[in-house]
């Protein structure tokens, strides 16, 4: 069946440095692919998303492009802010209107001042 | 417009007891769905429903049941609950992906229950 795996966390970094959350997925067709953030106490957001092979997604300084090749979708941002700080989750699904998601297991990324 | 509510936020259940989980959205959204949370494994798919009176089961339906009989509201019942059972539960919405293409799913804050 359809996974997503997600770069082992918890990562660390401080603020301003360069993010990467790695994120592959394996899938029988052509899935739509996702971002979600979920801030402390919080239910998950949608942070971005990318349809079809070769989008690029972006919001709020976050970047992520969908690689049908290496079946991957990593997450970037150049300058990260300890606002940043939260759990990360990459997520696909293969049906038209994202409404049965498979996540993957989250990431949990902490800026420092 | 108050989104997707949950309640409750909290819950201590002992094992063998019932309760039920209630999720509810004024977005007149037709998809709902429930997932549970559990650390190292991201959210795995419990129940789905495309609309009312129509529910089916997804990733990790057992020990949970569903019903839809408002688009409103999507209760989620625990009938005898388990250790196992322990987890964050989240309730999400979406419009109907067959007229409207492409959504995003809205997630409810979750409702963080513990079988003792």
């Amino acid at each position: 069946g359809d996974s997503v795996t997600q770069m082992e966390g918890p990562v660390t970094l401080s603020e301003e440095a360069f993010l990467t959350i790695n994120c592959t997925y394996t899938a029988t067709g052509y899935p739509s692919l996702f971002w979600y953030v979920q801030y402390p106490g919080e239910g998950l957001q949608l942070l971005l998303k990318a349809t079809k092979a070769d989008d690029k997604g972006s919001n709020k300084g976050f970047e992520a492009t969908y690689r049908k090749e290496t079946t991957s979708f990593h997450l970037e941002k150049g300058s990260v802010q300890v606002s940043d700080s939260a759990v990360y989750f990459c997520a696909l699904s293969e049906i038209q209107g994202a409404q049965k998601l498979v996540f993957g297991q989250g990431t949990r990324l902490t800026i420092n001042p | 417009n108050a989104g997707v509510t949950q309640t409750p936020k909290f819950q201590v259940l002992k094992t063998g007891q019932s309760m039920t989980l209630q999720c509810a959205q004024d977005m007149n959204h037709e998809y709902m769905s429930w997932y549970r949370q559990d650390p190292g494994m991201g959210l795995r798919l419990i129940h789905y429903s495309v609309g009312a009176g129509i529910t089916d089961q997804g990733e990790v339906p057992n020990g949970y049941n569903v019903s839809r009989s408002t688009t409103e509201d999507f209760p989620l019942r625990l009938l005898s609950a388990a250790p196992s059972q322990t987890s964050v539960y989240f309730c999400a919405s979406s419009p109907s992906s067959v007229r409207e293409g492409y959504n995003e799913q809205f997630f409810g804050p979750g409702t963080r229950l513990t079988v003792l």
